[in-house]
């Protein structure tokens, strides 16, 4: 079975350029999670979805972190103007479903976006 | 303070050790706990939930104290391909799963 696919494993780009990563879920998963993972503050939870609709976006750092997810197989995270604390590794991450009774359901994350931002 | 808190290591032990990590954790309305592994350049993989009684896979054995709200992973007869980070994680269970990840701790295994 596929995992979770993130596109693309690595961006380098210049401050100020926009930038968007790309997410499709394990098929049948309703619960998509974006996270940010960098040294200083290890994984961060950015927003979470559960059937397409953003649950929780309180982790966006601020205006200029959007994400969408138009369909359950389809996840964008953009970043617009992008600076360079942004780069860091970009996961994203679905699960079956979500809700108290499924608190044990394992997250399955794919292979990251390295970010890099010059 | 972090709401999970680890020792980040690194650990090193020699083949067959036996080693232990231990995590704190500061929300005490949380419900579920985890650990996660993480090998170099790549994604965190779920190698364990933690439950209230203690649980054991094969080498690996977790415990919860909740009283404490400490959490520990034990590695018995380490081999080397458990070299890794071992990301210790609380569901804050806000009535959806809400991780909260420390920032590992690294373990390296030696011949």
């Amino acid at each position: 079975d596929a995992g979770v696919i993130q596109s693309p494993r690595h961006e380098v780009t210049e401050m100020g350029q926009e930038v968007t990563l790309r997410c499709k879920p394990i098929s049948g998963h309703n619960s998509l999670f974006w996270y940010r993972q960098t040294m200083m503050r290890g994984l961060e939870l950015l927003i979470y979805f559960n059937n397409n609709v953003p649950i929780d976006d309180s982790g966006m750092p601020e205006d200029r972190f959007s994400a969408k997810m138009p369909n359950a197989s389809f996840s964008t995270l953009k970043i617009q103007p992008s600076e360079p604390r942004d780069s860091a590794v970009y996961f994203c991450a679905s699960s079956p479903r979500l809700g108290s009774l499924d608190s044990n359901q394992p997250q399955h994350f794919g292979d990251g976006t390295r970010l890099s931002i010059l | 303070r972090k709401e999970v808190e680890q020792d980040p290591g690194p650990f090193n032990v020699p083949e067959g050790a036996t080693v232990a990590f231990n995590c704190t954790y500061s929300n005490s309305a949380s419900q579920s706990f985890f650990w996660y592994r993480q090998d170099c350049r790549k994604e965190p993989k779920l190698l364990m939930s933690v439950y209230s009684s203690g649980n054991e896979d094969g080498r690996f054995t977790a415990q919860l104290n909740r009283a404490s709200q400490y959490i520990s992973l034990l590695i018995r007869d380490s081999k080397l391909s458990d070299s890794a980070t071992y990301l210790c994680v609380v569901n804050r269970n806000t009535g959806f799963q809400k991780l909260v990840f420390g920032t590992g701790t690294r373990l390296l295994v030696s011949p």
